[in-house]
């Protein structure tokens, strides 16, 4: 069965720029997780999706959003891109949402932003 | 507000040590606790996840631990091999009611020399 795969694996943008990243879980997971990684702060949480729906949601501001889709791809979206924004950006997928489950994570996707 | 403290921040030990790493949190209201691995650049490859109900799992030559009265968790790595060396991340999971929250610790360093 096929990880977690995320694309692109690199993105270099500029301040002020938007960016789209996509996340395809492994097939039959429904929730989809996405973190941010940094040198200075480590792994935060930015979002949770549930079959196309937001669950849960860290503490990061407005320009950070995202969406699920029907077949439980994931995106988020970054708006008027800042220095600080430049991370690995990770997502990770579970089957549900029940505690018992395990969270997979794709490779990331490494954006540096100019 | 939950915080999980890794010590110590990195660790170089003689291939075919014995080792442990420490986590700590410090809310006790954990669904579960998930070991991570992740090497340098890449993402992250889940090692072991225990239940809040369980003390402690296994796989291989790795065990972790879980003591949730005293917001403590080990993992007990045997025989360590240079391919050991990576960051290992601790993560308590279902914080908040999400189980897709994962608030992680810093990580610890670990370099096994041959």
């Amino acid at each position: 069965k096929a990880g977690v795969t995320q694309t692109p694996r690199y993105l270099i943008k500029t301040r002020g720029q938007q960016v789209t990243l996509s996340c395809s879980p492994i097939s039959g997971h429904r929730s989809v997780s996405w973190y941010q990684q940094t040198p200075g702060q480590g792994l935060q949480f930015l979002f949770e999706y549930f079959s196309e729906t937001q669950r849960n949601k860290g503490n990061f501001p407005g320009r950070f959003s995202g969406r699920q889709f029907s077949n439980s791809r994931s995106e988020m979206n970054v708006s008027t891109l800042e220095l600080g924004d430049s991370a690995l950006y990770l997502c990770a997928s579970s089957l549900n949402r029940e505690r018992t489950d395990t969270q997979y994570f794709g490779p990331g996707t490494r954006l540096t932003v100019l | 507000k939950q915080e999980v403290t890794q010590i110590p921040a990195a660790l170089s030990v003689p291939e075919g040590e014995n080792l442990v790493l420490n986590c700590s949190f410090t809310d006790s209201a954990i669904y579960n606790l998930q070991w991570f691995r992740q090497d340098p650049g890449k993402g992250l490859t889940s090692l072991l996840l225990i239940q809040s109900s369980q003390r402690e799992q296994t796989s291989g030559r790795l065990n972790a631990s879980l003591d949730k009265s005293s917001g403590r968790s080990t993992l007990y790595i045997a025989a360590s091999q240079p391919g050991d060396s990576a960051t290992y991340l601790c993560a308590v999971g279902g914080y908040g009611g999400s189980q897709g929250n994962l608030i992680f610790g810093k990580g610890t360093k670990l370099s096994v020399k041959p």
